[in-house]
């Protein structure tokens, strides 16, 4: 039963602390992307990546958050310093894109983060 | 004005009645995608549209790309219908796999 896992499903922290979230896409996925949902914005596209690649980070705040991939099957976001805003829940999910085709995304369970 | 406007926000349902919630853009799309979330939070993925009609089980997604709408209709509903349903477009106008989300419609069918 494929599907994408996100770990941890639960995080409280402290303002100022580093929290990395982590995601492992759907094996032979090649498109990952991580999402926030929050009760004012609803879902937001944070950042995605194809073979491993950032391909559009542009929603993410550059100076606290970052985006990696350091192999095929992890996917990490981390905020550091964390702040109470950063509270949400973020979202993983991951898609087989095809060339010149259009690619369903499967989403993980998501973390829920509340910094205090 | 929002890119994805989702109508209406909150419906209430009886058992057995026919749903229809509506989507309405204003890009140029290469696809539509329909997604639950359920009171539990996770996301399922329903439909990915481009043109035409989709049908899974009591479910029906349907799109009209020149007037920018789809509607999702749910037929016989059931109380465990019940969840946010989601409409999100992926632009022409920007490259790669980028969804554009609505804000969602919260949908309560009671028995």
């Amino acid at each position: 039963d494929a599907r994408v896992t996100q770990t941890p499903r639960h995080k409280v922290t402290e303002m100022g602390q580093e929290v990395t979230m982590r995601c492992q896409p759907i094996l032979g996925h090649n498109t990952v992307f991580w999402y926030r949902q929050t009760m004012m914005q609803g879902l937001e596209l944070l950042a995605y990546f194809r073979n491993r690649a950032p391909l559009d980070d542009s929603g993410m705040p550059k100076d606290r958050f970052s985006a990696e991939m350091p192999d095929a099957t992890l996917a990490t976001l981390k905020i550091q310093p964390s702040e109470p805003r950063d509270s949400a829940v973020y979202f993983c999910a991951s898609g087989l894109r095809l060339a010149g085709g259009n690619n369903e995304q499967f989403f993980g369970p998501g973390t829920r983060l509340t910094v205090l | 004005k929002n890119e994805v406007e989702q109508s209406p926000q909150n419906l209430t349902a009886q058992e057995g009645e026919f749903i229809t919630i509506n989507c309405s853009y204003s890009v140029g799309i290469s696809a539509l995608h329909w997604l639950q979330q359920h009171p539990g939070g996770g996301i399922v993925s329903l439909f990915m549209l481009s043109s035409g009609k989709k049908k899974h089980g009591r479910l029906i997604a349907t799109i009209n790309i020149q007037e920018k709408h789809s509607s999702l209709h749910i037929t016989a509903s059931h109380p465990r219908d019940s969840a946010v349903y989601i409409c999100a477009v992926r632009s022409r106008e920007t490259s790669g796999s980028r969804l554009t989300f609505g804000e969602g419609t919260q949908l309560t069918v009671n028995p």
